[in-house]
């Protein structure tokens, strides 16, 4: 079975500074999927940004961008130039490919303040 | 626009009763999810269901239910053996390996 760890519950941050959350994962699967999900004092799930495990490049999505490390499974979010917006709980998420179900696997979260 | 409803957005439910969560999604998904959120922690999956008319269990589908009679709808009835039921809903449904489309939850609590 597939475990992820978010070994941050709180993190706080300046408006406008860099903040990294960071996501270690276990599973002996060569295939997946890694994702972080945004969930706001509204509780909607947004999706933040998708790496692929076989892709080496890191993924970007504007202020987003993450750091895959396969070999130590890691998989850590940098938020840059952060704003008020941005607080909010984020999850790590993993899912394997060739699963019949493609399930996701959540990290327990992280609450991250920014603050003015 | 096409999306993932989820209703109702608040529900009470009475000792020893079951309850019905309505999930309905126009995004022509084929897979449809049901996790479970408790205050200050992650999800964990309750119920998934890959095409019409079949589902399977999750990780904590003892004193839950479901059903998947259309392609765009997949409830959830939260039982009575259910004891500790008061917590947060999500519905999500996905397309190939894209991600998960998230409704915006129910909360459910224990009167």
């Amino acid at each position: 079975a597939q475990t992820v760890t978010q070994s941050q519950p709180e993190m706080s941050v300046q408006e406008a500074e860099t903040v990294t959350l960071s996501c270690t994962y276990d599973t002996s699967e060569s295939n997946y999927y890694l994702f972080w999900y945004k969930q706001p004092p509204s509780r909607q799930m947004i999706l933040v940004i998708r790496q692929e495990a076989y892709k080496q490049q890191n993924a970007t999505e504007n202020r987003f961008s993450v750091n895959f490390q396969k070999a130590a499974k890691s998989f850590s979010l940098k938020i840059s130039d952060s704003q008020l917006g941005d607080t909010a709980m984020y999850f790590c998420a993993f899912m394997r490919l060739n699963n019949a179900g493609n399930m996701l696997t959540f990290g327990g979260g992280t609450r991250l303040m920014v603050k003015p | 626009d096409g999306g993932i409803t989820q209703s109702p957005k608040y529900l009470f439910r009475k000792e020893g009763q079951n309850v019905t969560l309505s999930c309905e999604q126009n995004l022509n998904h084929d897979a449809m999810y049901w996790y479970r959120q408790d205050p200050g922690q992650g999800l964990r999956l309750i119920y998934y269901s890959q095409i019409v008319n079949d589902f399977q269990k999750g990780d904590i589908a003892e004193g839950y239910s479901v059903s998947r009679e259309k392609k765009e709808s997949f409830p959830l009835t939260v039982t009575s053996a259910q004891k500790n039921p008061t917590a947060f809903y999500l519905c999500a449904s996905k397309q190939r390996n894209y991600g998960y489309t998230f409704g915006s939850g129910t909360r459910l609590t224990v009167v």
